[in-house]
């Protein structure tokens, strides 16, 4: 079974300035996605940014970078250069690659990011 | 739009009514999802269809819970005899991967619709 970890209910930054979101899974696949998923408070799901395990570079989009630590089954999430509308709910999530009729997503609980000017 | 279009937004209903949430994915997209998001939780899975296949019901809470996607686009989640532990919001969310692809697709979402059972 698939699951993902996020300890950081919540997280202040000031404007402009970098934050890290944590985030720590557990699967027996061998072959998984990550993905990083923000929630406004209207309630979409905006997808941001994915790694695959077997990608041999960190995924990076735009300010959003994937820090991807495969032994220490870590997949953190760094904004750079903070801005007011990134204030939201931030979700990890993952799923398994190899069985592809299997495509659920597995979501953390979520940190809540505030972004102060 | 050009989105996932989901409808109602909002929808109040007493115990044990029935509801029917729709879905309407970004076109094309042949995989289509729908989630169960309690008050402060991440979304939980309930169903998968391809096309009109529903490949992964394992989420689905009860038997009360039906989900439909007879031509292969819009989608259908049915509640029956609706409980208050039913209230939550229900995310849909459509793909372009299929079971024959193996590359990785990302799932987008709809804007969900917020059920409340009284």
């Amino acid at each position: 079974a698939q699951k993902i970890t996020q300890t950081q209910p919540g997280m202040f930054v000031q404007e402009k300035e970098a934050v890290t979101l944590d985030c720590t899974y557990d699967t027996s696949d061998p072959s998984y996605g990550l993905f990083w998923y923000k929630q406004p408070s209207s309630g979409e799901m905006i997808f941001l940014i994915y790694q695959g395990s077997y990608d041999q570079q960190n995924a990076t989009e735009g300010r959003y970078s994937l820090n991807f630590q495969k032994a220490r089954k870590s997949a953190n999430l760094v904004i750079s250069a903070s801005q007011l509308g990134d204030s939201a709910m931030y979700f990890c999530a993952m799923r398994d690659l190899l069985n592809t009729g299997f495509q659920k997503l597995v979501f953390g609980t979520g940190t809540r990011l505030l972004v102060s000017p | 739009g050009a989105g996932v279009s989901q409808s109602p937004r909002y929808k109040v209903a007493k115990r044990g009514q029935d509801v029917a949430l729709r879905c309407d994915p970004i076109s094309g997209h042949v995989s289509l999802f729908w989630y169960q998001q309690a008050l402060g939780q991440g979304p939980e899975f309930l169903t998968y269809f391809q096309n009109e296949a529903q490949l992964d019901k394992s989420g689905l809470p009860s038997d009360r819970f039906f989900a439909e996607r007879p031509e292969g686009s819009v989608s259908t989640l049915k509640i029956q005899r609706t409980q208050q532990e039913d209230s939550a919001v229900y995310l849909c969310a459509s793909s372009l991967a299929s079971i024959l692809d193996s590359r990785n697709q990302p799932q987008h979402f709809g804007d969900g619709t917020r059920l409340s059972i009284l």
